[in-house]
């Protein structure tokens, strides 16, 4: 069965200073992952995915299959940034989107 | 308006009550799901659905019901609601025809259970 990892809970940083967000996945066939965001009271949005190997927000996310991670990055944080962030992977087969347990990033000025 | 919409945003019942939580969607997505939204657990899924009239079991589905009488509509039920069924439940909808396409949540409703 699919699974997705995210260690942290909580990630706290300086505005200004690197981000990493951590996700690995457990999942027997060829997978799409992505990264959605829920800002404060909002509903959650799609972030990046990885077959589009795009920056949005200054974030970027490499997918390593020998790792089995797809780490969510950012040179610089900014306050905006402060959220909540899960990682996701889609079932190819009954297209089930299962997510990570979320970390939240919080960008202190 | 178009896209994805949750009724009630906010609820409050009783111990043993039955409620219903709608999820209606003007996409024609063939794909639903109903996520509880729990802190230390992220979002884990309930039910999805794969089109009208076809339903399946995701990760936690005991003490729930769900319905697809309409593509668009997809209701989650309660059916003798407990304390630990307090959460944020959030309704999504996606076209899977599509390589990596997104799923699109709803507002979330707050429920909580006394």
């Amino acid at each position: 069965a699919q699974r997705v990892t995210q260690p942290e809970k909580l990630l706290s940083v300086f505005k200004g200073a690197p981000v990493e967000l951590k996700c690995n996945y457990s999942y027997s066939g060829s997978p799409e992952l992505f990264w959605y965001v829920q800002y404060s009271r909002q509903r959650l949005q799609l972030l990046l995915r990885h077959i589009s190997r795009e920056s949005i927000k200054g974030f970027t996310a490499d997918l390593n299959k020998g790792e089995t991670s797809f780490h969510l990055k950012k040179p610089f944080a900014q306050e905006e940034d402060s959220a909540m962030y899960y990682c996701a992977l889609r079932d190819g087969y009954g297209n089930k989107l299962v997510f990570g347990a979320g970390t939240i990033l919080r960008v202190k000025s | 308006d178009a896209g994805i919409t949750q009724s009630p945003r906010y609820k409050i019942t009783e111990t043993g009550r039955q409620v219903t939580l709608m999820c209606h969607q003007t996409w024609s997505h063939s794909y639903m799901f109903w996520y509880r939204q729990d802190l230390g657990h992220g979002l884990r899924l309930i039910y999805y659905s794969a089109a009208a009239d076809i339903t399946d079991k995701g990760e936690v589905p005991d003490g729930y019901v769900v319905s697809r009488s309409k593509t668009e509509n997809f209701p989650l039920t309660l059916e003798s609601a407990t304390r630990s069924q307090t959460s944020v439940y959030f309704c999504a909808s996606t076209d899977p025809g599509r390589m990596n396409t997104e799923a699109f949540f709803g507002q979330g409703t707050r429920l909580t259970v006394v």
